[in-house]
């Protein structure tokens, strides 16, 4: 699999938005960009995935850069039960299924 | 319709020893993945099967091994304990249809610790 890089953490403030970047220079043509995120004490949930253009749903929304080396993960108004591990994954399949996560970037939502 | 379902919840052991992990997958999904994922670290990949067949492997030796059931079930089997096995397992399921998959839905895990 592609390598992704995130920040290891980032701290939002509730009800305020927070854009979650991740760099993927390296992803191939097939790649899919996929962010799942982990609340305390849970296994992972799936958020949005993309390939090529932008994707919204009631979850997030996912900005995917022109040259597809980059991405950002947008939260519209986050509130306390966002405070999770966000992990942006690289995969040929339409889903996360056959992929290793890296360590994610732990958010912090004040309030 | 029921999520996914993990079996037990905890499970302390020692080295050497043998343990079964169990995981229901969610109801229509005929894939499951297995994971594992070490205190502090991202889930690594297992492997997966998909209609009682591996579909896939990660980086972990044979002494990491899986069955699915015709229901969909499924087990991880790990043989031999060592200190280091000690982590999260998670399964997830999911539904391949074609060359398509749909978003998979993780349990909430086993805690092995290994003694």
């Amino acid at each position: 699999d592609a390598k992704t890089t995130q920040p290891n953490s980032m701290e939002s403030n509730e009800e305020e938005p927070v854009h979650l970047p991740c760099n993927h220079s390296t992803i191939s043509g097939t790649d899919y960009i996929h962010w799942y995120r982990q609340l305390p004490s849970q296994g992972p949930e799936y958020v949005i995935h993309g390939l090529t253009s932008n994707v919204n749903n009631r979850m997030a929304s996912l900005a995917i850069a022109e040259d597809r080396k980059s991405s950002t993960l947008i939260l519209h108004r986050t509130t306390l039960r966002d405070a999770a591990v966000y992990y942006c994954i690289l995969s040929i399949f339409t889903n996360a299924g056959k992929s290793t996560f890296g360590d994610g970037t732990t958010l912090t939502v004040k309030p | 319709e029921t999520g996914v379902t993990q079996s037990p919840t905890h499970l302390i052991k020692t080295r050497g020893q043998q343990v079964t992990l169990r995981c229901s997958s969610q109801s229509g999904h005929n894939t499951v993945s297995w994971y594992q994922q070490a205190l502090g670290q991202g889930p690594q990949f297992i492997f997966q099967y998909y209609r009682e067949e591996e579909n896939g492997r990660g980086n972990f030796p044979p002494r990491f091994s899986g069955l699915q059931f015709p229901n969909y079930s499924s087990e991880l089997n790990v043989n031999a304990l060592e200190l280091d096995d000690s982590a999260l397992y998670l399964c997830a399921s999911s539904s391949l249809r074609g060359a398509s998959y749909n978003e998979q839905f993780f349990g909430p895990g086993t805690r092995l610790t290994v003694l």
